[in-house]
């Protein structure tokens, strides 16, 4: 139980184009969802938490309008980048939880994004 | 502020020896706390959590991880390690009073030895 799916787990794209990431919860409905940013040989951090039908709350330093969260449904969110641009590739994880206090979040595979 | 030191980034092991990696966390409250493991290119699998009650966790693929209050650790073990447990670990805190959101350690990678 608790699978969460990322799609896509790889994607190559020009600079300046936009780059949507799915994430669904495929057994168990999510009020929230996370999103993550992972270097090469780093720890994940946090760049916002997606509420089910509210608008996403992004950490210190995250551009809302470049990375476009939306959580439209129990069991998906996306995380949209705008404008691509190099410094942008990076690791993208998203992880899902139901939000009650005694649940803990679970992982999607990732998307790696390159940015030519 | 939450925060969570993995003072070990690299660990090298040889296959069948034991394994204890270590965490420690600074947060006001009783935090929950969690394992969670990364093989390379892939996401996160939980490998235990802790929220209450018995302070020795067990979880999957024979961890357990013990939760000390009074050095606010909560250190991973495994008896014998496998060479399939070669990959990077996490340990992570989070609070209901944060909105659930986890704090990660850096990490530490774990090699392991035919």
């Amino acid at each position: 139980g608790a699978v969460v799916s990322q799609h896509p787990s790889w994607v190559i794209c020009k600079s300046g184009t936009s780059v949507k990431i799915e994430c669904r919860s495929l057994d168990f409905q999510a009020t929230t969802m996370f999103w993550y940013r992972q270097f090469p040989k780093q720890s994940l951090m946090l760049m916002a938490t997606s509420n089910e039908g509210s608008k996403a709350t992004y950490e210190q330093g995250v551009e809302k309008d470049k990375f476009l969260i939306n959580h439209a449904s129990l069991t998906l969110s996306t995380l949209t980048v705008t404008s691509a641009h190099p410094e942008d590739s990076s690791f993208y994880i998203c992880s899902a939880t139901t939000g009650d206090s005694n649940q803990p979040q679970h992982f999607g595979d990732g998307t790696r994004l390159s940015i030519l | 502020a939450q925060s969570v030191t993995q003072p070990d980034i690299h660990i090298t092991v040889s296959e069948g020896a034991s394994l204890e990696l270590r965490c420690n966390y600074s947060y006001g409250a009783t935090p929950y706390l969690f394992w969670y493991v990364q093989s390379p290119g892939q996401g996160l699998q939980l490998l235990l959590k802790y929220f209450s009650g018995d302070t020795l966790v067990q979880g999957i693929k024979g961890f357990e991880a013990e939760f000390k209050r009074s050095q606010s650790s909560f250190n991973l073990r495994k008896p014998s390690v496998h060479w399939s447990d070669a990959a990077e670990y996490f340990c992570a805190v989070g609070a209901k009073a944060a909105g659930n959101k986890l704090t990660f350690g850096g990490g530490t990678r774990v090699l392991v030895k035919p």
